[in-house]
């Protein structure tokens, strides 16, 4: 079965400085896509990031950024600079190809320390 | 373009109470989905569509019907309404891609979301 696995149930980090999420997923597929959703207290699902398993170069949307491992099956979220307005719900979700079922992971809660 | 409306935002429910969750896209999506979120928990796919008319169960169908008689709206029905139905509810959609339109390439959009207790 795929599965998503987020290990970290919460994080904190101080405002400006960089936090990693990480997620794993197991798959036998080759070409799939793999996202990151941000769920703030107002709890609306919000896209941060998306990545295709087929380009070799890392997906970057201004402070966020992530580290896709595909060999070793891992989507790490990295945030620069962080900023109060980070703190969420952080979750990864997986795509697998010739299906519009996403997979969730159960999320990291991260909160910006001012 | 107000992407995925959900109403109500907030419900309560009397246990064996039956009522109808409502979720509007105005993105011409033809796919829609809805999702349960239970505390400290991710998404888990109730039902989803991939089209007006067609629908399908995902991973917690029990005790949930759907319908889709337009492209826009994707109501989720609760009939006989149990403790374990409380939750947050999300709803979303996406386009499909692809030739034939199986494969969805794209984001999901979500609602805002519906919080339901069953008392």
């Amino acid at each position: 079965a795929q599965t998503v696995t987020q290990s970290q149930p919460e994080m904190s980090v101080q405002e400006a400085e960089t936090v990693t999420l990480s997620c794993t997923y197991d798959t036998s597929e080759s070409n799939y896509y793999l996202f990151w959703y941000k769920q703030p207290p107002s709890r609306q699902m919000i896209l941060v990031i998306r990545q295709e398993a087929y380009k070799q170069q890392n997906a970057t949307e201004n402070r966020f950024s992530v580290n896709f491992q595909k060999a070793a099956k891992s989507f790490s979220l990295k945030i620069s600079d962080s900023q109060l307005g980070d703190t969420a719900m952080y979750f990864c979700a997986f795509l697998p190809p010739g299906t519009y079922k996403y997979i969730f992971g159960t999320g990291t809660r991260l909160k910006v320390l001012a | 373009n107000a992407g995925v409306t959900q109403t109500p935002k907030f419900r309560i429910l009397k246990i064996g109470q039956s009522m109808t969750l409502q979720c509007t896209q105005d993105m011409n999506h033809n796919y829609m989905y809805w999702y349960r979120q239970d505390p400290g928990m991710g998404l888990k796919l109730i039902y989803y569509s991939v089209g007006a008319g067609i629908t399908d169960k995902g991973e917690v169908p029990n005790g949930y019907n759907v319908s889709r008689s337009t492209t826009e709206d994707f109501p989720l029905r609760l009939e006989l309404a149990a403790p374990s139905q409380t939750s947050v509810y999300f709803c979303a959609s996406s386009y499909g891609s692809g030739a034939d339109r199986r494969f969805s390439t794209d984001t999901q959009y979500f609602g805002p979301g519906t919080r339901l207790t069953v008392l």
